[in-house]
């Protein structure tokens, strides 16, 4: 399996709701990144795993919450969110940080209401 | 800071025309620079890196550390070559910085 994979394809949520991301790869990938992409913008860092390891917060609202339950999963909490939070949401993995290729999924479609 | 600059958002060629896709990058270090591409409706996917020096589908792409440059070449634009063209950066930690992304059209 050479994919990184993500559930749900879309999500519609409402400002009081919680819902969760789910990403999962079986590449033996070691580094699990979340990114924010919103329309016509090139992706934005928020969280970086390395070796299941929380190593990077890019100042992320606290809304927003990571886990890392295992070295092929990847989840993202999502609690409280605002309108504005409404894009699309990129989970990528490699073999490890920095000068590795990050293999991406295809991405969760989020739009709160 | 560290930053990327696409300076162009739309790039049209026709078919068999040369491409040149630019990438500025400003860090003070020894960057690793990479190209994605997102073709329509695929994932984005790595196209090249510096640090194979390879050529992949016909582009190639030379880090010019006097210019912080980092361009994509193509001698001859293909109609398949239509998709969005991310630069983006890596440095020290597991961070990597996207420009904000050349549209190659090539018309037929």
């Amino acid at each position: 399996d050479t994919e990184v994979t993500q559930t749900p394809k879309h999500l519609v949520m409402g400002m009081t709701n919680k819902k969760s991301l789910k990403c999962e790869q079986h590449m033996g990938h070691r580094a699990m990144y979340w990114y924010k992409q919103k329309a016509k913008k090139p992706p934005e860092l928020m969280f970086v795993y390395s070796y299941e390891k929380l190593s990077i917060n890019e100042s992320v609202p606290s809304r927003f919450s990571p886990e890392c339950p295992n070295s092929s999963l990847l989840n993202l909490h999502l609690h409280a969110l605002q309108p504005e939070d409404s894009a699309l949401y990129l989970c990528a993995s490699s073999r490890g940080p920095s000068s590795y290729e990050q293999y991406f999924g295809p991405g969760t479609r989020l739009t709160v209401t | 800071a560290q930053r990327v600059t696409q300076p162009e958002k739309l790039l049209s060629v026709f078919k068999g025309a040369p491409v040149e896709l630019k990438c500025n990058y400003s860090y003070s270090g020894s960057p690793e620079l990479f190209w994605y591409v997102q073709y329509s409706r695929q994932r984005l996917q790595l196209l090249l890196r510096h640090i194979s020096r390879e050529s992949i589908k016909g582009f190639t792409a030379d880090l010019n550390k006097g210019e912080t440059s980092f361009h994509l070449k193509k001698p001859f634009a293909q109609e398949e070559d239509s998709a969005m063209y991310y630069c983006a950066l890596s440095y020290n930690t597991d961070k990597l910085i996207f420009g904000t992304g050349t549209r190659l059209q090539v018309f037929p």
